[in-house]
């Protein structure tokens, strides 16, 4: 079965300082992978998705990473703001899984201003 | 409208009633997806519809049946549901859920409570 598992579980951080969040996933063989972002009790935000021919993708103060051989996508996250407070979830997608995304418990995140 | 949305926002029901999630996406999308967030575990995926076929069943019980009547509109229809079916269901939608064009944009979610 495949796991993608989200370390830390939660992470606060003062107002400003560059963090990476961290999402590990079993079997290198991936489609794609894409990240979210959810405030409490609300849906899904999609941030960047990485398709597995990509290294890492950029928007604004986010850069998302990939490397396959080690099973491994960071979320760096520059300059944080306390708008950036947040569970932040990583999905994958493998070539031999069918359709599903699965998804990882998510990092929470809480910015202090 | 824009994006996904989603009605109910939220829903209290007893274990003998019957009620009906809907989803709709404005995004012109062919594929949209049915997922359950329970609390302390990870999304789970319930049910895929590609151009209005059902792709994937993720071992649902059949208490939760979906429909799929247009690439625009998704329902989840439920009856005689447990308690442990509370949780947050969320509808997702892409472009195609077999490309590479597989971007999933969320609606906000209906929050279930089941009584």
């Amino acid at each position: 079965k495949q796991e993608v598992t989200q370390i830390p579980a939660a992470l606060s951080v003062p107002e400003g300082e560059n963090l990476v969040l961290n999402c590990s996933f079993t079997d290198s063989a991936i489609y794609n992978l894409q990240w979210f972002r959810q405030d409490p009790g609300k849906g899904l935000t999609s941030l960047l998705l990485i398709q597995s021919s990509q290294r890492e993708q950029t928007s604004g103060r986010l850069n998302a990473s990939l490397d396959k051989s080690s099973g491994r996508s960071t979320l760096y996250i520059a300059a944080s703001q306390p708008g950036d407070s947040a569970t932040y979830l990583c999905a994958v997608r493998w070539w031999n899984y069918g359709q599903n995304f699965v998804f990882g418990p998510g990092t929470r995140l809480s910015v202090l201003p | 409208e824009t994006g996904v949305t989603q009605t109910p926002r939220h829903l209290v029901m007893g274990m003998t009633n019957k009620k009906s999630l809907k989803c709709e996406q404005h995004l012109g999308h062919n594929a949209m997806y049915w997922y359950k967030q329970s609390a302390k575990k990870p999304l789970e995926l319930m049910f895929v519809y590609n151009f209005k076929e059902q792709t994937e069943n993720n071992s649902v019980p059949s208490r939760f049946s979906p429909e799929c009547p247009n690439s625009s509109h998704l329902f989840l229809h439920l009856h005689t549901l447990q308690p442990e079916d509370s949780a947050l269901y969320l509808c997702a939608s892409s472009q195609d859920a077999s490309g590479r064009f597989n971007e999933q944009f969320f609606g906000p979610g209906t929050r279930l409570t089941v009584l």
